[in-house]
């Protein structure tokens, strides 16, 4: 199956520092995205960058992706107890894509 | 919009039991997912299809798990028989096309005893 590797598995930071996840592949991609999973909203997708994007942002989150290296890198600044969750990255390869799927994530904690 | 719908929400079953979970995806998304999520784990695609069509079944255990997508729109998710190691959160997802952000739905959460 075609799918990211998230790292690390587990990060624990205190309230208003900043999260930095990592998800790495191994295959060429078309975009690869970001999803967050908590007990209260569930899978919510955050944010999508396309192969030709090298950075992106959306509030308080910056994604990076790094082609060459096959990675990419999620930042949380300013961290809330709401961000405590767990996030996942997913690969889209183009129309010939199977198994696409998720990794295990990184479960985030912040602790107030 | 209306988001993804699923029910049941919650079933439990005894296991060689049947048992189907239904999801009505968001209006106009072409492209419907069903996943399993074992607790602890990322969500494994099940079978993917684009409008009525599948798209993706490889990760479909066949011999027991079935699914369709009625008219392009709504889909239903079949296993029978049920077994222990099927007890898991099925979550339904629909995107506009392929590659695009997935809309999830609440999942269903499924007990085998």
């Amino acid at each position: 199956s075609q799918q990211g590797e998230e790292d690390p598995q587990a990060l624990s930071i205190q309230e208003g520092e900043n999260a930095t996840m990592n998800c790495s592949y191994k295959t060429s991609i078309n975009n690869l995205q970001w999803y967050r999973q908590n007990s209260g909203r569930g899978l919510v997708h955050l944010i999508l960058i396309r192969s030709n994007e090298r950075e992106k942002h959306s509030g308080r989150l910056r994604v990076t992706l790094d082609t060459s290296k096959k990675s990419s890198s999620l930042l949380i600044t300013a961290s809330r107890a709401a961000d405590t969750a767990s996030y996942f990255c997913y690969l889209y390869s183009g129309a010939g894509s199977y198994q696409l799927t998720f990794g295990k994530g990184t479960k985030l904690s912040v602790i107030p | 919009e209306a988001g993804v719908a699923q029910s049941p929400r919650y079933k439990i079953i005894e296991k060689r039991q049947s048992v189907a979970f239904w999801c009505n995806p968001i209006s106009g998304h072409a492209t419907l997912y069903w996943y399993q999520q074992i607790l602890g784990q990322g969500p494994k695609l099940l079978i993917q299809f684009q409008n009525n069509g599948v798209v993706d079944d490889s990760q479909l255990p066949k011999d027991r798990f079935s699914a369709e997508r009625l008219k392009g729109v709504d889909s239903t998710l079949k296993i029978q028989p049920a077994k222990l190691e099927d007890s898991a959160v099925y979550l339904c997802a629909s995107s506009l096309n392929r590659g695009n952000e997935q809309y999830f739905g609440p999942g269903t959460r499924l007990t085998v005893t």
